[in-house]
């Protein structure tokens, strides 16, 4: 069965230190990827996705994600981080073998900068 | 463009009452998907419309049902309204579907079931 794992509830980083949100995933055939956002009272986001290709994904905001297949996993990560960014993170991942396209979700990790 | 709108924004309810919200995608996009937020379950997924038909359903009763307009609008329904319906439900449209494109998101309608 196709499914999404983010381990942490809640990552604290101050602010201009390099973050890390991390994402593993599982399922049967390769995976699109996908990272989005959502802050306070709004909608989420997209942020960045992983379709094929570069294993290194650039995507808005200066945040980048690195497909790892042997590791299964598609951590957001970004060099220097903004009070901004405080927001809650999601990770949704849809197999390509399954004919159903539908995206699952992870829980969200909820991040938070601290000036 | 103009982005997803959702409408209402904001609606209380009573139990047993049911609902429906409105959600119009960005023009072009032939998909929405309804989802449901809540503190304790995530982002849960309901439905995928595309081109007036279901093309994917969640694992949520019969309560909750859905259609879309040929215009691609989409309207969500819920019937017979319970308390742990409380919930912020989110519509998202692409262009053909949730495969492999982005999804935009409307800023949601935030239902409170008292």
């Amino acid at each position: 069965a196709q499914s999404v794992a983010q381990p942490e509830d809640q990552v604290n980083v101050a602010e201009g230190n390099p973050l890390t949100v991390k994402c593993t995933y599982s399922v049967s055939g390769n995976p699109y990827l996908f990272w989005y956002v959502q802050y306070p009272n709004r909608g989420l986001q997209f942020l960045l996705k992983y379709i094929t290709g570069d294993n290194l994904v650039k995507g808005s905001y200066g945040f980048e994600a690195e497909f790892n297949k042997s590791q299964t996993s598609f951590h957001l990560k970004k060099p220097s981080a903004l009070v901004s960014d405080s927001a809650l993170y999601f990770c949704a991942v849809r197999d390509l073998r399954d004919s159903n396209y539908q995206l699952i979700w992870g829980a969200g990790t909820k991040l938070i900068i601290k000036p | 463009k103009a982005g997803v709108t959702q409408t209402p924004r904001y609606l209380i309810k009573t139990r047993g009452q049911q609902v429906t919200l409105s959600c119009s995608p960005i023009s072009g996009h032939r998909s929405v998907s309804w989802y449901q937020q809540t503190p304790g379950q995530g982002l849960q997924f309901l439905f995928e419309y595309f081109s007036e038909t279901q093309r994917n359903k969640g694992n949520f009763p019969g309560r909750f049902s859905g259609r879309q307009f040929s215009n691609s609008r989409s309207e969500m329904n819920v019937s017979t309204l319970e308390l742990g319906d409380s919930a912020l439900y989110l519509c998202a449209s692409s262009l053909q579907g949730q495969d492999q494109e982005t999804q935009y998101f409307g800023p949601g309608t935030r239902l409170l079931v008292l």
